[in-house]
């Protein structure tokens, strides 16, 4: 199942609304859709599961949605410790595939 | 609090083995509650999961990478390992594991293993 994510980049101000894009090319099973932030030099950190729950000690402004094969990951207002890149995770169907991330940075 | 390590040689020659190794502290890897993966990021890339080991000893790989890779686990040290054969510079990558519900919930800091002669 190829996830595609767009924008590639998405260029944002502090306190700007963010909102990426995860399209699936088969439906995703059960919405079995994660989302995890990577900042550089550091492991991806798991933010969303089930499309739309938010992981332990994830701040409520990260907030994801939808079904099917359309996916989507808001940051209500961007913080400085927000930009980094995000990927997007099918774990519906075996092999569990990524998306090839979406690079949020400073505008 | 649970932590992830992955240790093992920085550098492996083409057509040999990669082996690394994840040792696993604040959570026991014989859980039935979870799984346990290998995923890699090429520098600047994406990622890209490897495979998955259970407890019970069920594994599953993907197929991209099923002819070249063994993952296995031993509970006595509570260290899963990784075993990738006949490498090539494109197996140059941050090696993590991860803890896995099905979605990876916490991951180690990863290894760069870098193939070269």
């Amino acid at each position: 199942n190829v996830l595609t994510q767009s924008p590639g980049t998405l260029s944002l101000s502090p306190g700007e609304r963010a909102t990426l894009s995860c399209r699936a090319s088969q439906s995703v099973s059960s919405n079995y859709l994660a989302w995890y932030q990577q900042k550089p030099g550091q492991a991806p950190r798991l933010l969303i599961y089930g499309a739309s729950s938010r992981a332990t000690g994830i701040p409520d402004r990260f907030s994801g949605s939808g079904s099917g094969t359309d996916f989507s990951l808001t940051i209500s207002r961007l913080e400085t410790e927000d930009f980094a890149v995000y990927y997007c995770q099918q774990y519906g169907t075996s092999p569990f595939t990524f998306g090839p991330g979406t690079k949020v940075d400073i505008k | 609090q649970l932590h992830l390590q992955e240790s093992g040689p920085g550098l492996v020659k083409p057509s040999e083995t990669l082996s690394l190794t994840c040792t696993v502290s604040g959570d026991s890897i014989s859980s039935d509650l979870y799984y346990w993966g290998w995923i890699r990021q090429p520098p600047g890339m994406g990622l890209e999961w490897i495979g998955s080991i259970y407890s019970g000893g069920s594994r599953y790989y993907n197929p991209s990478l099923r002819s070249r890779v063994t993952i296995s686990m031993d509970t006595s040290k509570n260290q899963l390992s990784l075993r990738l054969n006949s490498v090539t510079a494109a197996d140059t990558a941050v090696y993590y594991c991860a803890r896995q519900r099905d979605y990876f919930d916490s991951w180690g800091q990863g290894t760069l293993v870098t193939v070269s002669s």
